[in-house]
């Protein structure tokens, strides 16, 4: 299993809405990444977990929290959101060390 | 810090033509990454290099470490490959994984 598989596929809400975007992978990777992609422009770096602890926030605003209760899995969490928010939110996931990633098909986020 | 560059940023083909897209950074890396995005999925990961050259299928993908410069090759290109495709490098010299510097990608249109 080479997938990482990200839910949902689209996500609609609205700026008082507590929402959360999930990824899972199986293939024994302990770094896992959130990116965000805008429409035409390329992905920036959000958060990286390294052995399910955050190692790096590239100074996100705090109504994005991420969380990777294990292994497997990497949750953000939406809160009060903005409309500027509306992108692709991609997961990815390597080998700790290793430059190969493995990317999930992203969550499309609308905020209305 | 690196800074990446692509070209063409768009690259209209006839089915069966070789396509060249190319890509130049600025700070030493250790890997090079070739990435395929259609458009409103995710990311596929077509290659991570760091010498020479790889094959897969009808793809290669070649750098030269030297001249900070690489070219993803497309032989007899076919409508499907329409999407667009995306170089990424460490952001920083000896960077951690997944912190990538994306380029602004080269969207590509076969024509059948």
């Amino acid at each position: 299993d080479t997938e990482v598989t990200q839910t949902p596929k689209h996500l609609v809400m609205g700026m008082t809405n507590k929402k959360s975007l999930k990824c899972e992978q199986h293939m024994g990777h302990r770094a896992m990444y959130w990116y965000k992609q805008k429409a035409k422009k390329p992905p920036e770096l959000m958060f990286v977990y390294s052995y399910e602890k955050l190692s790096i926030n590239e100074s996100v605003p705090s109504r994005f929290s991420p969380e990777c209760p294990n292994s497997s899995l990497l949750n953000l969490h939406l809160h009060a959101l903005q409309p500027e928010d509306s992108a692709l939110y991609l997961c990815a996931s390597s080998q700790v060390g290793s430059q190969e990633l493995f990317f999930g098909s992203g969550t499309q986020l609308s905020v209305l | 810090k690196n800074e990446v560059e692509q070209s063409p940023q768009n690259l209209t083909a006839q089915e069966g033509e070789f396509i060249t897209i190319n890509c130049s950074y600025s700070v030493g890396i250790s890997a090079l990454h070739w990435l395929q995005q259609h458009p409103g999925g995710g990311i596929v990961s077509l290659f991570m290099l760091s010498s020479g050259k790889k094959k897969h299928g009808r793809l290669i993908a070649t750098i030269n470490i030297q001249e900070k410069h690489s070219s993803l090759h497309i032989t007899a290109s076919h409508p499907r490959d329409s999407a667009v495709y995306i170089c990424a490098v460490p952001l920083y010299y000896g960077g951690s994984q997944g912190n990538l510097i994306f380029g602004k990608g080269t969207k590509l249109s076969v024509k059948p």
